[in-house]
């Protein structure tokens, strides 16, 4: 059964980048899934930040495109996303996820990680 | 973009009613494209439906999806304790890829 755990710093401050690393476990990254971020802010709904294939491609929303990367090591077993400029308007609880192996769904989710942009 | 509008916003029932989830999507959409999560406080959207009626891998049931076009269901047949939660519906399209509707919550009346 695969497994995410995301880890990364609970606080950011405003203007800063906001880095997070998603391991995964009980599975290979190179399975040929998708591995997406999701978050969802205080009182708010889920927001997909952007998905990554174990050979690097990328797609993000557009939305947030400009100031998020979403990067893989393969060797590690894990993927990252960092997003830049943040304000408090990034304050989440943000996911990694991979797709359902059905596809055109959401599979398996790591626990969440809260994330307070605040100085 | 394609929007994904839920109702009711709330629905208030008690443990063995029927619950009736609505997802109106803007513009017809495939079947195939369409999952349902539910969501707990504190926990991970845990997959229930993809493909619009099929059942994730363990649900029970009483949960059920159906519908095409723009409109779609999710039915939660005899309501257990456990399910009071916030549910949301998901679409797989390009530009973003996935986007999910507001949400319903489905609370203890």
């Amino acid at each position: 059964q695969v497994q995410l755990q995301e880890s990364g710093p609970g606080l950011v401050k405003p203007s800063g980048t906001l880095s997070l690393t998603c391991a995964v476990s009980g599975g290979s990254i190179n399975s040929g899934n998708w591995w997406s971020w999701v978050r969802q802010p205080p009182g708010k709904g889920l927001e997909w930040i952007g998905e990554i294939y174990h050979s690097g491609r990328t797609n993000y929303n557009p939305s947030l495109k400009s100031r998020v990367t979403i990067s893989v090591d393969n060797s590690k077993n894990q993927f990252s996303l960092k997003l830049s400029s943040v304000t408090a308007a990034d304050t989440a609880v943000y996911y990694c996820a991979r797709e359902a192996s059905s596809g055109y769904s959401l599979g398996y989710w790591g626990q969440g990680t809260l994330v307070t942009v605040s100085s | 973009e394609i929007v994904l509008t839920q109702s009711p916003g709330t629905l208030s029932l008690s443990p063995g009613e029927r619950a009736t989830l609505s997802c109106r999507a803007s513009q017809s959409v495939n079947s195939r494209d369409v999952a349902w999560y539910q969501k707990k406080p504190g926990q991970a959207p845990r997959l229930l439906i993809y493909g619009a009626s099929s059942r994730a891998t363990g649900i029970p049931d009483r949960f059920s999806g159906s519908g095409s076009g723009t409109d779609f269901t999710l039915t939660i047949g005899r309501l257990e304790p456990e399910d009071f939660a916030v549910y949301y519906c998901q679409l797989y399209v390009r530009s973003p890829l996935y986007t999910f509707g507001q949400g319903t919550k489905v609370e203890i009346k």
